[in-house]
């Protein structure tokens, strides 16, 4: 799987919008965005992907750029529980599993 | 609740002592995985199983043996192991490894396991 990189740690307020970024410059034609979180003392856990286009769903969205080189997590309204570290992974299928870098360490302030 | 068990949460054994760790998906999944997470590092693959046949063992030591009686139970049975060895055992489960990379992988919350 391609390499990614991502911030080391990002602050934000609750109940506010953020914006986690990913770049990932070398990613192939037929490699999906994956988004995972691990919340402390448990396993990662899947929060959304994509391949092209924009995607939704009831966690968080993913906004893609066109060139696919970067992508961008979106927490419309951030939570205490949703402080965790937040890892941007390329998928190209096969039986690799799952690369994981160091990911993003989100803190969200009261 | 993942959908994907594993027991025990926790874990402590001496270097000379045999144990397993157990995993159960109740997603219908037919791949199955183990990864190791020590401290202040990523996440490493360990073993990949596809319909209980392993595809994937990233030079992993002996002393680490895995085994899939069936698609929904994996386990990892442990002997001999050394101090290095303590960490977070994580398993988790996808449809498929040999499709297209559009299928999420589903997560335990692991295995801490300590080595004395």
């Amino acid at each position: 799987d391609a390499k990614t990189t991502q911030p080391n740690s990002m602050e934000s307020n609750e109940e506010e919008p953020v914006h986690l970024p990913c770049n990932h410059s070398t990613i192939s034609g037929t490699d999906y965005i994956h988004w995972y979180r691990q919340l402390p003392s448990q396993g990662p856990e899947y929060v959304i992907h994509g391949l092209t286009s924009n995607v939704n769903n009831r966690m968080a969205s993913l906004a893609i750029a066109e060139d696919r080189k970067s992508s961008t997590l979106i927490l419309h309204r951030a939570t205490l529980r949703d402080a965790a570290v937040y890892y941007c992974i390329l998928n190209g299928g096969g039986a690799d599993g799952l690369t994981f870098g160091k990911g993003t360490h989100l803190i969200i302030q009261p | 609740e993942t959908g994907v068990t594993q027991t025990p949460r926790h874990l402590v054994m001496g270097m000379t002592n045999k144990k397993s760790l157990k995993c159960e998906q109740h997603l219908g999944h037919n791949a199955m995985y183990w990864y190791k997470q020590s401290a202040k590092k990523p996440l490493e693959l360990m073993f990949v199983y596809s319909l209980e046949e392993r595809v994937e063992n990233n030079s992993v030591p002996s002393r680490f043996s895995p085994e899939c009686p069936n698609s929904s139970h994996l386990f990892l049975h442990l002997h001999t192991l050394q101090p290095e060895d303590s960490a977070l055992y994580l398993c988790a489960s996808s449809q498929s490894p040999y499709r297209v990379g559009n299928q999420p992988q589903h997560f335990g919350d692991g295995t801490r396991l300590s080595i004395l």
